[in-house]
């Protein structure tokens, strides 16, 4: 089945500078992978998606990358700002019949002002 | 819509007792998957359906876990018996298989005692 891995499980970075988060996937037949932002005592929300078919896709300060040849993707925040700390999850897909979602093991992003 | 309902949010027991968690995908939707989360393992995929059938459940820990989906609006999760290592939250989510973005519950926090 498929395991994500993600790096790195903790990250403090200062106010305005980047943040960089990566995953790899091990199932060659995914092709979908999300990125969550769950807050604390809150649920995982969408905070970005991106399909095989796509290399690069950016909202706003968000900004997402897949490489499937080695497949691993990476979540870019830039200018960062206090309420972007939270946890991160990545997650690999399979929108064919079956759609297992697996989540990697988070990342705990601290923003410091 | 009310997005995806769990119940209960809390539940407090004591070990042996069984335990049922409740969830309401958003309707439309015809893949839902049961998570539990723990700050040691992440988010754990447990189970997930597909059209109300289960498509794998590698992922219960065990005979005492079990999950129905008897209709597409309905879900249920059982620990039967509960043990102190089943504290956790559980999180219930569901998504439209053709557009794949995973919407989560509230969650329901167990523990037992």
């Amino acid at each position: 089945g498929e395991n994500v891995e993600q790096h790195p499980s903790t990250l403090s970075v200062q106010e305005g500078d980047s943040a960089v988060i990566k995953c790899t996937y091990s199932d060659s037949a995914s092709n979908y992978f999300p990125w969550y932002k769950q807050e604390l005592g809150k649920r995982p929300q969408l905070i970005i998606d991106i399909r095989s078919n796509v290399g690069e896709k950016k909202d706003q300060r968000i900004a997402v990358t897949l490489n499937k040849t080695a497949k691993h993707f990476s979540l870019h925040i830039t200018e960062t700002q206090p309420e972007d700390s939270a946890v991160y999850f990545c997650a690999a897909s399979n929108g064919n019949y079956g759609q297992n979602f697996v989540f990697g093991p988070g990342t705990r992003l601290s923003v410091l002002p | 819509d009310a997005g995806v309902i769990q119940s209960p949010r809390h539940e407090v027991t004591e070990m042996g007792q069984e335990v049922t968690l409740r969830c309401k995908p958003i309707s439309g939707h015809n893949s839902l998957f049961w998570y539990r989360q723990t700050m040691m393992r992440g988010l754990e995929l447990l189970i997930y359906f597909n059209n109300n059938v289960p498509i794998d459940d590698s992922g219960m820990p065990e005979d005492r876990f079990s999950a129905k989906m008897p209709n597409a609006s309905f879900s249920t999760l059982k620990i039967q018996p509960s043990e102190p290592r089943d504290s956790a939250v559980y999180f219930c989510a569901s998504s439209f298989r053709h557009t794949g973005e995973l919407f989560f519950g509230e969650g329901s926090r167990l523990t037992v005692l």
